[in-house]
């Protein structure tokens, strides 16, 4: 696609159930990164996909928090057993080349 | 370890005049970039401007330019002749390898 798209736009969800985010990256970027950014914080770092692999996936918070790339395209990012704490907007970014990253829109969820 | 430091969690500035954001990092590599990113409330991440470190010219797009001092590890953002689309949360992220670390953000006021 002509963007990075990110599903769900929004997602509510109960206390202690899981929730699945999808990022479907530019065709051809070959680096894929998930952020996590808080209500008027910055963007916190989660892990980082150079094709299918992960070199870092230091910023994960617990091991609640899980996520895999197939074919060097589509990637999840998996929260288990949600917690009021995980709220927040998760953001996606792929790029080709270190001088560029695109991101996408972001997605809101909201733990109740 | 890397690391962006944004010092100014907000700067107000009126139509036409100019502000300036600072930013300041830390990193061992020689070789890495560093962005300036736009997030207005629609939270879609905006590439501004972006510079390679191995570049000593300052960057510039449009009405945006950048003040690079390598040794000082030092990367602000000038805007000038600001408008009221301007207004959002900036961020300062460096890249060297792998992993994109942001700075906490400065959110810019506009008045007309």
């Amino acid at each position: 696609g002509a963007g990075v798209s990110q599903s769900p736009s929004n997602k509510v969800t109960e206390k202690g159930k899981d929730v699945e985010l999808r990022c479907d990256p530019i065709s051809g970027h070959t680096a894929l990164y998930w952020y996590r950014q808080s209500l008027g914080q910055g963007l916190e770092f989660l892990i980082y996909f150079q094709g299918n692999s992960a070199p870092d996936k230091s910023g994960l918070p617990s091991d609640r928090f899980s996520a895999e790339r197939t074919g060097g395209s589509v990637s999840t990012l998996t929260i288990q057993r949600t917690q009021q704490e995980d709220s927040a907007v998760y953001l996606c970014a792929s790029s080709f080349s270190r001088d560029g990253y695109t991101f996408g829109s972001g997605t809101r969820l909201t733990v109740v | 370890a890397q690391t962006v430091t944004q010092s100014q969690p907000e700067m107000s500035v009126q139509e036409a005049e100019t502000v300036t954001l600072s930013c300041t990092y830390d990193t061992s590599e020689s070789d890495y970039y560093l962005f300036w990113y736009k997030q207005p409330p629609s939270r879609q991440m905006i590439l501004v401007i972006r510079q390679e470190a191995y570049k000593q010219q300052n960057a510039t797009e449009n009405r945006f330019s950048v003040n690079f001092q390598k040794a000082a590890k030092s990367f602000s953002l000038k805007i000038s002749d600001s408008q009221l689309g301007d207004a959002a949360m900036y961020f300062c992220a460096l890249n060297s390898w792998g992993k994109l670390q942001f700075g906490a953000g400065t959110q810019v006021v506009v008045t007309p």
